[in-house]
């Protein structure tokens, strides 16, 4: 399976400012999804990143708050836009496996906004 | 919402006895997988059951699914201390332009005491 690099592992930010989170994949991928996770709270599908396209958004957020880029197979990064206390959660990156395989994730970004 | 429910939100043994963690669904599925989570980090792929599959067994884990009932459970026979985690079921819907996503449930706080 995948091994993903996720950085930053944590962060704490001012609000009204912007992080970006970079994941980096040891082999290419189609796909590449960003979650986020609240404090306490399951996993939330943010986006899906195609190389080559712009990202498809989840209902209720948008490519503004969240821009993603996905410069090649092994690559993305989520960016955080004009953060708010509310935006305080991890973020996780993930690259699926196929249908019959499970999916690799990244060991998260802890953010914390002040 | 397409996320999963699961039951119960919190769970606390003893070393040596099982643990059984269920999950609900609302849609069709591909498959349903399992995932661990230690202390708010990455996830982990614990074991995977396409739509087609009742049961199976990885080690100490035996998952079910009945989708007449859009339903699963994780069974974790003779529990360890470090086992103690966060367990999530996730559903993917794998077809059409839910291709690749996982829509997780609320999971389960498992707490094994040695």
């Amino acid at each position: 399976s995948a091994v993903i690099s996720q950085k930053p592992s944590r962060d704490i930010c001012q609000r009204g400012t912007s992080l970006t989170i970079q994941c980096q994949v040891d082999s290419q991928v189609t796909m590449m999804f960003w979650y986020r996770q609240q404090p306490g709270q399951s996993l939330t599908l943010i986006a899906t990143a195609n190389q080559g396209s712009e990202a498809t958004y989840e209902s209720g957020f948008v490519i503004d708050k969240f821009p993603i880029s996905r410069p090649n197979l092994t690559f993305s990064t989520l960016t955080v836009s004009n953060m708010s206390p509310e935006d305080s959660s991890i973020y996780l990156c993930s690259v699926g496996g196929g249908s019959n395989y499970g999916y690799t994730f990244g060991s998260g970004t802890r953010l914390t906004v002040v | 919402s397409q996320q999963g429910e699961e039951d119960p939100q919190a769970l606390s043994i003893q070393e040596g006895e099982n643990a059984t963690m269920n999950c609900s669904y609302k849609t069709s599925i591909n498959n349903l997988q399992w995932y661990r989570q230690n202390s708010g980090r990455g996830l982990v792929h614990l074991i995977l059951i396409r739509s087609n599959e009742r049961e199976k067994h990885s080690g100490r884990l035996r998952v079910t699914l009945d989708t007449s009932k859009k339903s699963s459970s994780l069974l974790i026979t003779a529990s360890r201390a470090a086992d103690t985690a966060s367990y999530f079921c996730a559903t993917d819907q794998g077809r059409g332009s839910t291709l690749g996503r996982l829509y997780f449930g609320r999971g389960t706080q498992l707490t094994v005491w040695p």
